[in-house]
Parts: structure tokens; C-alpha cells; sequence
């Protein structure tokens, strides 16, 4: 079964640092792109970053170009998202997914069940 | 704001068949996927390449394209179905993905 568990997230204060993880089992990570998404509280689906198979192609979303980074180590099947200059809108729970790409679509699958990272004083 | 734009909300008769809609100009060049999301969950895939199902989703989920616009359709809605919906795609660019805004979807 295809499987991605989270870990990290918490308490952090504003323009303090983050580092989330994402172990992947049971799929073939290594050649796998992967995201991560974000949801604000009450908010909607937000799309954070991406990452290519072997990362050396990374995408961010506008609102965390700069400050996120992602990486992944497919020795340990993991996936990272460092985040700095967190910000009080940067709150919200933090998905990591499989991001599956074939051609003119593109969809996410599976999810990891989120992790909550709250910016606050 | 979302490149892609979904209705708020929407209510169906328990039994009964309801689209969801996703406006937005990538769908002139690029697939969406969709999204189930119940409260305090992860979101579970429903759609993707337009209109395949993942093993383990009912078939009474369907989804269609024409246009700029790409539909969801539940056809004979079930109280579990209540949930948000969200489309993703591509943005104009087609460097980054983007969502819809979600549509909540409530069963009478």
C-alpha cells in the first residue's frame, strides 16, 4: 500500500524556522515527483512546492518563493520542506503527495495526513 | 485569487445527480484532477485524467471537460459524499499547479 507519513509542524514564531518530513513506503519514491500543499484554517487547497525525481527541478508557489525550500533524499524515500521567514499567514496544515505527471496531466496521489504548523508570538 | 474558479458551495437531494464545476483557461491545454476532502481528513483523489477513477471510488463519480470548463458529476448523490471538492490544474504558465477555490458540497 501505497503510504506517506509526515512528521514535524508545530509552534514556531514569526521569522523562525521549520522543517517538515515525509517518509514514503510502498511506492517507488525515487522515481516519483512529489508536493507539498498547504491549507490555511477554514481555508481552502493551496499548492506550496515541487520537486522532480532526482531534484534538480523545483517549483514554489509565488507566496513562498524565497523562504521555502524543498528537497528530498531518495536514499531514505523522504521528502523535506525547509521554511524560513515564517509569516502569521503561513499557518495552516502542510500535505505532503505524490505528484504524478503524464504529459497534459497531472494529479496527487497519495497524501500524507498533514501536518500543522502554527506562526505565532 | 485561484486561476481556477469553482462555485462556493452546492446542495443535492439525497439520490439525486449534481455537477461541479471548474472554470479556468488551462483546461484549454492541460487536464484537472479532483479532490474529495471531509472535515479534519486529508484530501482523496476522485478524478484524475479527466475522467479516471482511482481503485476504491464509487463509479458514480464522473468527470467531463469542454472548453475552459471541467466538471464533476455525482450521479445519485449518497449522504457521504458531503464533503468539499477541489479541481486542480495547471496555471497559464504551466509551470505550477494550481487548485480551485472548493466547492462544499451538502446532501439534503
Amino acid at each position: 500500500e501505497l503510504q506517506l507519513v509526515q512528521s514535524g509542524g508545530g509552534l514556531v514564531q514569526p521569522g523562525g524556522s521549520q522543517r517538515l518530513s515525509c517518509a514514503a513506503s510502498g511506492i517507488t519514491f525515487r522515481s516519483s515527483w512529489m508536493s507539498w500543499v498547504r491549507q490555511a484554517p477554514g481555508k481552502g487547497l493551496e499548492w506550496v512546492a515541487n520537486i522532480n525525481q532526482d531534484g534538480s527541478e523545483t517549483y514554489y508557489a509565488d507566496s513562498v518563493k524565497g523562504r521555502f525550500t524543498i528537497s528530498r533524499d531518495n536514499a531514505k524515500n523522504s521528502l523535506y520542506l525547509r521554511m524560513d521567514s515564517l509569516r502569521a499567514e503561513d499557518t495552516a496544515v502542510y500535505y505532503c503527495a505524490r505528484d504524478i505527471v503524464v504529459v497534459v496531466s497531472d494529479w496527487f496521489d497519495p497524501w500524507g495526513q498533514g501536518t500543522l504548523v502554527t506562526v505565532s508570538s | 485569487s485561484s486561476e481556477l474558479t469553482q462555485d462556493p458551495a452546492v446542495s443535492v437531494a439525497l439520490g439525486q445527480t449534481v455537477r461541479i464545476t471548474c472554470q479556468g483557461d488551462s483546461f484549454r491545454s492541460y487536464l484537472a484532477s479532483w479532490y474529495q476532502q471531509k472535515p479534519g481528513q486529508a484530501p482523496v483523489l476522485v478524478i484524475y485524467g479527466k475522467k479516471n477513477r482511482p481503485s476504491g471510488i464509487p463509479d458514480r463519480f464522473s468527470g467531463s471537460s469542454s472548453g475552459n470548463t471541467a466538471s464533476l458529476t455525482i450521479t445519485g448523490a449518497q449522504a457521504e459524499d458531503e464533503a468539499d471538492y477541489y479541481c486542480n490544474s495547471r496555471d497559464s504558465s504551466g509551470n505550477y499547479r494550481v487548485f480551485g477555490g472548493g466547492t462544499k458540497l451538502t446532501v439534503l
